[in-house]
């Protein structure tokens, strides 16, 4: 069965500091990874998508990066509004991780 | 403007069916893959079904197949799920989503699906 594993499960950075969260697949994948950002009581939100492709109007602060079972999203510089629950998907078998909360230290 | 609203969401006991629709307009429905994405009660998502452009091709994930079922009609803008012998783990949020095109994608607001007696 095909899994993909975010981590940390919860992450405690401040405004201003780089967040980087992981997405590892239990099997080789191609590059069709995207990115969600969700915040309370909304619908996801896409990133990235293709691995490194900010989708339209995403700040330049987020980015993608990794291949065949390590992608990361990272965030450059975190802004206030930025700190909310965040999945990986790939889109070839639409399975999705189980979410990074990224929260105020 | 890209709208996508769903409805038919509901409370239903466990074995008994819904069918949820989604409304699409301010795009050209025909010309999309759209799928259903679920969420429950302080859970992840979960990729339900996608369907192609004219309804000839469908995915459903394992946990559902031979339960739910995905269709669209092109001439009435709208996507649907028929979900039967519905289950407690079944209770969550259903989305609606628009594939992606040129770096955008369309996420409706979801209705809520209650299974419990």
């Amino acid at each position: 069965e095909f899994v993909l594993t975010q981590s940390p499960a919860t992450l405690s950075l401040s405004p201003g500091e780089r967040g980087t969260l992981s997405c590892r697949a239990s099997q080789s994948v191609s590059s069709n990874l995207v990115w969600y950002q969700q915040k309370p009581g909304q619908a996801p939100m896409l990133l990235i998508y293709g691995a490194s492709n900010r989708a339209t109007g995403i700040p330049a602060r987020f980015s993608g990066s990794g291949s065949g079972t390590d992608f990361t999203l990272t965030i450059s510089s975190l802004e206030p509004e930025d700190f909310a629950v965040y999945y990986c998907q790939q889109r070839d078998n639409w399975a999705f991780g189980q979410g990074t909360r990224l929260e105020i230290k | 403007e890209v709208q996508l609203v769903e409805s038919g969401g509901g409370l239903v006991q466990p074995g008994g069916s819904l069918r949820l629709s989604c409304a699409a307009s301010g795009f050209t429905f025909s010309n999309y893959w759209m799928s259903w994405v679920r969420q429950g009660p302080g859970k992840g998502l979960e990729w339900v079904a996608n369907i192609n452009q004219n309804g000839s091709v469908k995915y459903y994930v394992n946990s559902m197949k031979g339960r739910f079922t995905i269709s669209r009609d092109n001439a009435k803008n709208s996507l649907y799920l028929q979900m039967n012998s519905l289950r407690a783990e079944d209770t969550a949020v259903y989305y609606c989503v628009r594939d992606m095109s040129g770096g955008n994608e369309y996420w409706g607001q979801g209705t809520l699906v209650t299974v419990s007696s």
